[in-house]
């Protein structure tokens, strides 16, 4: 596609529930990025893919959060057992070239942990 | 490791009024310097880049940021600001060594507009 997408761009759900978030990086990009933007803590790394690298995870707040890349180009990150200092709204990017780290960002996934 | 420094939260400014929007950086290593911009309920959109050569960078709108080594800044200004310049902007910094490739943020500056 064009630019990075996410899905849903709204999320709401109950205290306890998992939730899956989604990320289509812009295709060929090797690199992607999850980040985390919230009133409190302002924009965070989460987690970050290149190729067939091991994940670099160094970002992500609890053994509650895990992502996953599927063949280089899908990424879904997964958050369990959710609680509402989760609520924020989740940004991936990607890269072509992560030595020069131009990151482009989708529109961002909302979530709302009632 | 690395950090940026916004001190502006605000900065409430007339249209066609010159604007500077400051951010301070801290690396051990060499780094990349960004702006992005955020529009109200849209996601980031890259500003300008400095990653080597001129230490004066220019974005299509008439945005330039100047990279400082001594004073590790990397200011962004504007001479003639418009209403469509109301967003919030973030200075960011990724290191070229070391720390990854992750981008670190500043907590970003709401530019405000007025007529």
């Amino acid at each position: 596609g064009a630019g990075v997408s996410q899905s849903p761009s709204n999320k709401v759900t109950e205290k306890g529930k998992d939730v899956e978030l989604r990320c289509d990086p812009i295709s060929g990009h090797t690199a992607l990025y999850w980040y985390r933007q919230s009133l409190g803590q302002g924009l965070e790394f989460l987690i970050y893919f290149q190729g067939n690298s091991a994940p670099d995870k160094s970002g992500l707040p609890s053994d509650r959060f895990s992502a996953e890349r599927t063949g280089g180009s899908v990424s879904t990150l997964t958050i369990q057992r959710t609680q509402q200092e989760d609520s924020a709204v989740y940004l991936c990017a990607s890269s072509l070239v992560p030595s020069q780290n131009i990151q482009y960002f989708g529109a961002g996934t909302r979530l709302s942990v009632l | 490791a690395q950090s940026v420094t916004q001190l502006d939260s605000q900065v409430p400014v007339f249209e066609e009024a010159p604007v500077e929007l400051r951010c301070n950086y801290s690396s051990s290593v060499s780094v990349y310097l960004f702006w992005y911009v955020q529009y109200p309920n849209q996601g980031l959109q890259l500003l300008l880049k400095y990653l080597s050569g001129s230490t004066l960078v220019e974005s299509i709108n008439g945005f330039e940021a100047e990279f400082n080594k001594s004073q590790t800044s990397f200011h962004l200004r504007k001479p003639s600001v418009h209403i469509s310049d109301t967003a919030e902007y973030f200075c960011a910094v990724s290191g070229l060594t070391g720390g990854g490739n992750k981008l670190t943020f500043g907590t970003g500056t709401q530019l405000k507009v007025e007529l």
